[in-house]
């Protein structure tokens, strides 16, 4: 049974630091592995997906990575800012047409 | 233009009620999920339709049905509420076959039951 672990739960930095968020999984079997971003009150918005063949993806300030042999991705996010503060899910898919699997995901708070 | 609609926001209801919560996407995907959230912030699949046909059921109470009225609409219908269904249920949608797009969430409806 896959299961997604984040750490650390929850992570306090000052603006305009670098950090990684980590995301481990137990089945490297997965066909694609994505990473969320959850403000309070609202839905989930995609940051990033790496499918099962990729090593990274890159979009702005994130930097995503992927392992699937070790069962690790981890989130990059450069020069953080107040408006990083979220909480930061990574879930993965098993194989095409079944559903995601979460973490508990990452909270994040970037004082200014 | 809100992809992926979910109503209401906010239900609350009372031990015993039946309630339901709608879901609509006008992305024109195929495959549509409720998941739900618990109080540790926890996201569980729930269900999954393509094309109104069911293709994931989890071990939900069969209290909870969901209703596919379409592709475009995937409802939740919940009878004999219990304290424990307190939580955030979130409707998604994604295109079926397409390996890089990600999964498009709505808001969620927070549902207290007292």
């Amino acid at each position: 049974k896959q299961e997604v672990t984040q750490i650390p739960a929850a992570l306090s930095v000052p603006e305009g630091e670098n950090l990684v968020l980590n995301c481990s999984f137990t089945d490297s079997a997965i066909y694609n592995l994505q990473w969320f971003r959850q403000d309070p009150g609202k839905g989930l918005t995609s940051l990033l997906l790496i499918q099962s063949s990729q090593r990274e993806q890159t979009s702005g300030r994130l930097n995503a990575s992927l392992d699937k042999s070790s069962g690790r991705s981890t989130l990059y996010i450069a020069a953080s800012q107040p408006g990083d503060s979220a909480t930061y899910l990574c879930a993965v898919k098993r194989q095409a047409g079944t559903a995601l699997i979460f973490g508990k995901g990452t909270t994040l708070s970037v004082s200014s | 233009d809100t992809a992926v609609s979910q109503t209401p926001k906010y239900l609350v209801t009372q031990m015993g009620n039946d309630k339901s919560i709608k879901c609509e996407q006008n992305l024109g995907h195929d495959t549509m999920y409720w998941y739900k959230q618990d109080s540790k912030k926890f996201l569980k699949i729930m269900f999954s339709y393509n094309n109104k046909e069911l293709i994931i059921n989890e071990t939900v109470p069969n209290r909870f049905s969901p209703k596919s009225p379409d592709k475009a609409h995937l409802n939740l219908h919940i009878n004999s509420l219990e304290l424990g269904d307190s939580a955030v249920y979130f409707c998604a949608s994604s295109p079926r076959g397409v390996r890089n797009s990600p999964l498009h969430f709505g808001n969620g409806t927070r549902l207290t039951v007292t």
